[in-house]
């Protein structure tokens, strides 16, 4: 059984520019959840996506966007990078987009210059 | 709205000693689930583990054991015979249906 993945593992861009995450769920699973981890911080919870679906959006502003494929893989698209943006970005993936145990990418090291 | 508090930023242990770890939490949902994960420095999160809201028994994991007061909204973290392996962050983390999973600032443990 493979875990969930994430690509690339670091990433460095500049101001303004778009930037696009990747993720691979673990085998069975049919939602991801997307989190921002700043340095220090708690995981925040960017949104959910369950079957290609936006399910439950955190307080992230619409730069901020996804999509899920029909293999339940998934990519974070952030447009026009601002500084703050900077952080640890964690996918994780479950059985259901209930209640359920989530399993965690290694994560993409986001530098934003 | 669902807070968390995680009072202890830091925390150092002995091998082979317990430790507890706090949570508080707010809530406005009746149905929920708290869960404690575990990110060490490797930076993977895993899951240490999970209780219903609606169970009154405490959760038990091997080592680690939960003490949940529900009208108190306190969600304790209790590790035994701590290992070397232990040394992470700890993040509590109640979720539900309509909040999703909201994470605490966290715990240091070192052991």
């Amino acid at each position: 059984e493979t875990g969930v993945t994430q690509s690339p593992t670091h990433l460095i861009k500049t101001r303004g520019q778009q930037v696009t995450l990747r993720c691979s769920s673990q085998s069975g699973h049919n939602t991801v959840s997307w989190y921002q981890q700043a340095l220090g911080q708690g995981p925040q919870f960017i949104f959910q996506y369950y079957r290609e679906e936006e399910n439950g959006r955190g307080n992230f502003p619409p730069r901020f966007s996804g999509l899920q494929f029909p293999n339940y893989s998934s990519e974070l698209n952030v447009n026009a990078l601002e500084l703050d943006d900077s952080a640890l970005y964690l996918c994780a993936s479950s059985l259901s987009a209930g209640v359920s145990e989530q399993f965690f990418g290694p994560g993409t090291r986001l530098t934003v210059l | 709205a669902q807070t968390v508090t995680q009072s202890q930023p830091e925390m150092s242990v002995q091998e082979a000693e317990t430790v507890t770890l706090s949570c508080t939490y707010d809530t406005s949902e009746n149905n929920y689930y708290l869960f404690w994960y575990k990110q060490p420095p490797s930076r993977q999160m895993i899951l240490v583990i999970r209780q219903e809201a609606y169970k009154q028994q405490n959760a038990t994991e091997n080592r680690f054991s939960v003490n949940f007061q529900k009208a108190a909204k306190s969600f304790s973290l209790k590790i035994s015979d701590s290992q070397l392996g232990d040394t992470a962050m700890y993040f509590c983390a109640p979720t539900s249906g309509t909040y999703k999973y909201i994470f605490g600032t966290g715990t240091r443990l070192k052991v």
